[in-house]
C-alpha cells in the first residue's frame, strides 16, 4: 500500500529535550516536506526536500532541522524544543508539483 | 509576505445544495493551485488541482481560477453530509513548484 508514515503519532516532552520525528514514504517520491498545523493558522511549511541531500527552508524553519540521506526518509529534528513548537506536524511527499500525499500526523506537546 | 486567504467560515449548507468556497492569493506569479479536504482528526487529501484560467470539473467538484483577479474557488454541487470537512486552498509560488502555502481553511457543514 502506497503511504507516508510518521512516528511517533503522539509525543509529550519537556523543553530542551532533543527529539526526532521520523517520516518515511514508499512511493519513490523525490519531493518531501514538513508542515505544522495550528488552529487559525492553517498548514505552514517548515522545510522541504527536492531530492536526496537537497533541502530548503519553508515559511517557518526556525528551531527545526531536517536531513535527507535516503530518498524514502525525511526526519524532522527539534534540537531544543520549546512550548511554542507544540503543534500538529505533517510530513508529505510528492512526485511533482503540489499534489502531495500526507502522513497521518504527529501531535507534539512541549511542556 | 506571500499570503493565501480563505473565507473563515464555518459554511453551513443543506444537503443537495451548492457549497461555494473562495480563496485569494497575493503573488501574481503563482502557477499552481490546489484544493485539499481535511476531515476532523485526519490528514489533508488532494481533491482538485488547477493550473489554467477557467473551470475544471471533477465529479461534483468544480475549481475555478482567475489569475487576473488572483482568485480561485471551489464549488461542491449536490452537497452530501460526507462533504462536511475543512477545505484548504494551497498555492505554489512562482516557478518554485515545491514551495507551497496554504490558507487557514474553510469548514463546511452539510445539514441532512
Amino acid at each position: 500500500e502506497a503511504q507516508v508514515t510518521q512516528n511517533p503519532r503522539y509525543l509529550i516532552t519537556v523543553t530542551g529535550k532533543k527529539l526526532t520525528v521520523t517520516c518515511s514514504q514508499n512511493m519513490n517520491h523525490e519531493y518531501m516536506s514538513w508542515y505544522r498545523q495550528d488552529p487559525g493558522l492553517g498548514l505552514r511549511q517548515i522545510y522541504y526536500s527536492m531530492n536526496v541531500e537537497v533541502t530548503d527552508k519553508g515559511d517557518v524553519p526556525e528551531g527545526y532541522k531536517v536531513s535527507r540521506k535516503e530518498k524514502r526518509n525525511f526526519p524532522l529534528i527539534l534540537e531544543s524544543p520549546s512550548p511554542n513548537q507544540t503543534s500538529l506536524y505533517f510530513c508529505a511527499s510528492s512526485l511533482d508539483h503540489g499534489e502531495q500525499y500526507f502522513g497521518p500526523g504527529t501531535r507534539l506537546t512541549v511542556t | 509576505q506571500k499570503e493565501v486567504e480563505q473565507n473563515s467560515g464555518p459554511l453551513s449548507v443543506p444537503e443537495g445544495a451548492i457549497a461555494s468556497l473562495n480563496c485569494t492569493y497575493s503573488d501574481r506569479g503563482s502557477q499552481s493551485f490546489f484544493w485539499y479536504r481535511q476531515y476532523s482528526g485526519k490528514s489533508p487529501e488532494l481533491i482538485m488541482f488547477i493550473y489554467s484560467n477557467g473551470d475544471k470539473e471533477d465529479g461534483r467538484f468544480t475549481a475555478q481560477l482567475n489569475k487576473a483577479s488572483q482568485y480561485v474557488s471551489l464549488l461542491i454541487r449536490d452537497s452530501q453530509p460526507s462533504d462536511s470537512a475543512t477545505y484548504l486552498c494551497a498555492v505554489n509560488w512562482g516557478s518554485n513548484d515545491y514551495k507551497l502555502s496554504f490558507g487557514a481553511g474553510t469548514t463546511v457543514t452539510v445539514r441532512a
